[in-house]
């Protein structure tokens, strides 16, 4: 079974620290790595998304780092803020292969 | 103004009772998906389309009916042989559901609330 398996579950950072959330796959066709926010009652939406062939992304605060050969990515939010409290989702897709999405991790940016 | 949309945004059903959840985009993509997200949960798939008249059974399929009769609309049916369907109930679509990178890239609705009395 494709899985991607997420961590931490939960996640308390203090305001502008560094939030990190771990991912790691299993499926080396899969080549796209997408993070989504999702605030409660909403439906997530795309953060950030990286390709394999590039050791990182970044966006404004929001980083994606990659490790092929680890089968491990991971998304850094620096100077963390109380706006984005959320939970984050990866997930990981190849090609004839739909989504497949990690459990989640619920991030509270404190004061 | 393109997206998906889901209604009602809140719903309760009697026990016993069938009811669908609408889901309409009109961003032109092929590809369609139902998941359940219960309460600090992750997303579990219901169901998934790739193309209209098409459809295949995800993780959680059990309880639930779909159709896929047009492009833009893929509507769930919770039946009442879904013992526990209180849940939040979100639809998504992607350009297509299997060509790779973006095309895979889900877009999703805003959600519907669903509760049983």
């Amino acid at each position: 079974q494709q899985q991607v398996k997420q961590s931490p579950q939960s996640l308390i950072v203090q305001k502008g620290g560094i939030s990190i959330i771990n991912c790691a796959y299993e499926n080396t066709a899969f080549d796209y790595f997408p993070w989504y926010q999702q605030f409660p009652g909403k439906g997530p939406a795309l953060l950030i998304a990286i390709r394999p062939d590039v050791s990182e992304k970044k966006e404004g605060r929001f980083t994606i780092s990659f490790n092929k050969s680890a089968k491990q990515f991971s998304l850094h939010i620096m100077d963390s803020q109380p706006g984005d409290s959320a939970t984050y989702f990866c997930a990981a897709s190849g090609t004839a292969s739909k989504l497949t999405f990690g459990t989640g991790t619920r991030l509270q940016v404190t004061l | 103004d393109g997206g998906i949309t889901q209604s009602p945004k809140y719903l309760f059903r009697k026990e016993g009772q069938n009811v669908t959840l609408s889901c309409e985009q009109n961003l032109n993509h092929d590809a369609m998906y139902w998941y359940r997200q219960d309460p600090g949960q992750g997303l579990r798939l219901i169901y998934y389309s790739q193309i209209v008249n098409d459809f295949q059974k995800g993780d959680i399929a059990e309880g639930y009916s779909v159709s896929r009769e047009k492009k833009e609309s893929f509507p769930l049916t919770v039946t009442s042989a879904q013992k526990n369907p209180t849940a939040f109930y979100l639809c998504a679509s992607s350009i297509d559901g299997g060509s790779g990178g973006p095309y895979n890239e889900q877009f999703f609705g805003p959600g519907t609330r669903l509760t049983v009395l």
